[in-house]
């Protein structure tokens, strides 16, 4: 099972909005509505941010929000914040009853 | 409050076979839609997924890394342990397990992590 395909990295501004895209196959990514972000700030484990494709966990800000097209999933942050520097994971369920990890976007806020 | 605790040796040799275990609270492993599952994350490098075991006593396993891992539970004592064979450098990583929800299809929950060096 091959890794999803992000983004080495992605920047923006404070209050600016970004999209990290997340691009698998129709094995995972587009065969299922169950792709789910991860956020890590360095050091620390990974937190769900975003499940089936678009869903928030409690607690999470509104700020963040998913969305799929085909085989790509994205993750989209408005009104960027300094506390929002940090990597990103996108996951998915695959055909095989498996999961598999994008390789990982590092978010650097300007 | 739903907390897990990865637990294990920090460092192994070559050849030898790593034993975690994840010691869970606040839910129950025999409780249907809950699963447990090992990721794990090399030094600056990305999250990789290992297994998962469901509250049915279902096991699945990375493609291809199944034939190393083998994944159990103790519903007593509210823990999982995965067991890998064959220890290797590269296999030098951050491992750590995570609840599952069948219906989410997520992992909610992390435990902190623990680090394995396999180093001879």
């Amino acid at each position: 099972q091959s890794a999803l395909t992000q983004p080495a990295s992605v920047s923006g501004s404070p209050g600016q909005s970004i999209t990290i895209s997340c691009t698998g196959t129709s094995s995972d990514v587009g065969g299922y509505n169950y792709v789910s972000w991860y956020q890590q700030h360095p050091g620390k484990a990974p937190k769900l941010m975003i499940y089936e494709v678009s869903n928030r966990p409690s607690g999470v800000s509104n700020r963040f929000s998913g969305s799929k097209s085909g085989n790509t999933a994205s993750l989209t942050i408005s009104g960027l914040q300094a506390e929002d520097e940090a990597d990103y994971y996108c996951s998915s369920y695959t055909s095989s009853s498996t999961h598999v990890f994008g390789g990982g976007t590092k978010l650097t806020v300007l | 409050q739903v907390t897990l605790r990865e637990s294990g040796p920090a460092l192994v040799k070559p050849t030898q076979t790593l034993t975690l275990t994840c010691t869970f609270s606040g839910f129950s492993l025999s409780t249907s839609g809950m699963c447990v599952s090992w990721i794990r994350q090399p030094p600056g490098k990305a999250l990789e997924w290992l297994a998962l075991i469901d509250w049915d006593d279902d096991k699945y396993y990375s493609t291809s890394l199944k034939t190393r891992l083998t994944i159990s539970k103790d519903t007593s004592k509210n823990q999982v342990v995965l067991t890998m064979t064959n220890m290797d450098p590269v296999d030098t990583a951050t491992y750590y397990c995570a609840r599952k929800l069948v219906v989410t299809d997520a992992f909610d929950i992390w435990g902190q992590g623990t680090m394995v060096t396999v180093s001879s």
